[in-house]
């Protein structure tokens, strides 16, 4: 069975920086893409970063171009999003997701940041 | 940037009748668009892709159509655990994603 479990999100100062992580069990994880999708409260989705599966490329959404950085480690089964300079607009839930020939075909269940002072 | 835009915004249904919801690209996406169902406090779940394709175990009562730029999602016979809301997605620019702004299908 699929899983993947976020962790690392929490209330961050607008400049601050903060470190998801996503544990992947269930498949191959060095063999496909990787995806961090956010949701602000009561809005809708947005996608965010994308990597491949040995991390040689890395995509975003212009909004955190330069200030978050997105990486993995297959060793350790594991998919992370570094954010940096946070402000307020990036108060979301961030979900982990599985890209399958080119569909998001898994999420983890999200982890909770909030930017404010 | 393909933007893609759903209407409505809310439809109300009674369960066991049909809904019909509609997603709308700015340009030409093809046929590369998914949708997603997200209930309160859930994680999204992947219902169709390639505009047409239903996911594994996902109900034959969910069908999607479109091609171009005018996509539907449509879903006989509502159930009660139907009721959320439902996102239409294009990856014609993958790796890039872009999703609508949602529909929310209510119980009338």
């Amino acid at each position: 069975e699929v899983q993947l479990v976020e962790s690392g999100g929490g209330l961050v100062q607008p400049g601050g920086s903060l470190r998801l992580s996503c544990a992947a069990s269930g498949f191959t994880f060095s063999t496909y893409w990787m995806s961090w999708v956010r949701q602000a409260p009561g809005k809708g989705l947005e996608w965010v970063a994308s990597v491949k599966q040995d991390g040689s490329e890395k995509y975003y959404v212009d909004s955190v171009k330069g200030r978050f950085t997105v990486s993995r480690d297959n060793a350790k089964n594991s998919l992370y999003l570094q954010m940096n300079s946070l402000r307020a607009e990036d108060t979301a839930m961030y979900y982990c997701a599985r890209i399958s020939d080119v569909i998001i075909n898994y999420w983890g269940q999200g982890t909770l940041v909030i930017v404010s002072s | 940037e393909r933007v893609m835009t759903q209407s409505p915004a809310t439809l109300s249904v009674s369960p066991g009748e049909r809904a019909t919801l509609s997603c709308r690209a700015s340009q030409s996406v093809s046929s590369n668009v998914a949708w997603y169902q997200q209930k309160p406090g859930q994680a999204p779940r992947l219902l169709i892709y390639g505009a047409s394709t239903r996911a594994p175990g996902i109900p034959a009562r969910f069908t999607g159509s479109g091609s171009g730029t005018e996509f539907t999602l449509t879903i006989s016979s509502l159930q009660s655990e139907d009721f959320a809301v439902y996102y239409c997605q294009h990856y014609s620019n993958w790796p890039f994603y872009t999703f609508g702004q949602g529909t929310k299908l209510e119980l009338k």
